[in-house]
């Protein structure tokens, strides 16, 4: 199975402040990876996909990058609403394993 | 619009059964793979099964296989999950999400774009 792991686990950031969150594969999975966004109370909802692909109406200050094992989800300039735990996701394998999230809160 | 209503959670006994269901609205369901995601409380997102369109794959999380079943009926636009032989470990909000996939070259992107609300699902004596 493929194991997915984030970095780090939390982090305090402040409003317009860049923020990157890491996202590694235990295999290659070519760009095959996903990120969401989850508020408290709320259902995940698609950020990027297939590694670097903006979902629709989601703002451009949400970037992603990285093929193989190792993958970046980049805020450019954090907003309020932001504040949020982010996941990433595999799909190479049937088994669509999530990583752990990454909380980010206000510093 | 696009509508997923989970139903079907509940409080139940540990080693008893409980079936889930999904309904779909606001696109053609028989087009897309479906899936379950569950989340324990104050945990993060556990990936548990998913479905082709026309039921001809599907796969379980090892932490359920054996005791969960998934199904779907694309006539009545429905998504289930069979879970019997519950543990306390399986107690969580449960998800139904949909998958489309982004095609480009020999590539085949998929990524769940839609979620429901989620259906708690609270395993105890």
């Amino acid at each position: 199975d493929i194991q997915m792991t984030q970095s780090p686990s939390s982090l305090s950031a402040s409003v317009g402040d860049r923020v990157t969150i890491t996202c590694r594969a235990s295999q290659s999975i070519s760009s095959y990876l996903n990120w969401y966004q989850q508020k408290p109370g709320k259902a995940p909802k698609l950020l990027i996909y297939a590694a670097s692909s903006l979902q629709s109406g989601v703002p451009s200050r949400f970037s992603g990058s990285g093929s193989g094992t190792d993958f970046t989800l980049t805020i450019s300039s954090l907003q309020p609403e932001d504040f949020a735990t982010y996941y990433c996701q595999q799909s190479y394998s049937t088994r669509r394993a999530f990583g752990p999230g990454t909380k980010v809160d206000i510093k | 619009e696009v509508q997923l209503v989970e139903s079907g959670g509940g409080l139940v006994q540990p080693g008893r059964s409980l079936r889930l269901s999904c309904a779909a609205s606001g696109f053609t369901f028989d087009d897309y793979a479906m899936h379950w995601v569950r989340q324990a409380p104050g945990k993060g997102l556990e990936w548990v099964s998913g479905i082709s369109w026309n039921s001809g794959s599907i796969g379980y999380a090892d932490s359920v296989k054996g005791r969960f079943t998934i199904s779907r009926d694309n006539a009545k636009n429905s998504l289930y999950l069979q879970m019997n032989s519950l543990r306390a470990e399986d107690t969580a909000l449960y998800y139904c999400a949909k998958e489309p996939a982004f095609v480009t070259g020999s590539y085949r992107y998929c990524y769940f774009d839609y979620w429901g609300q989620g259906t708690l699902v609270t395993v105890s004596s």
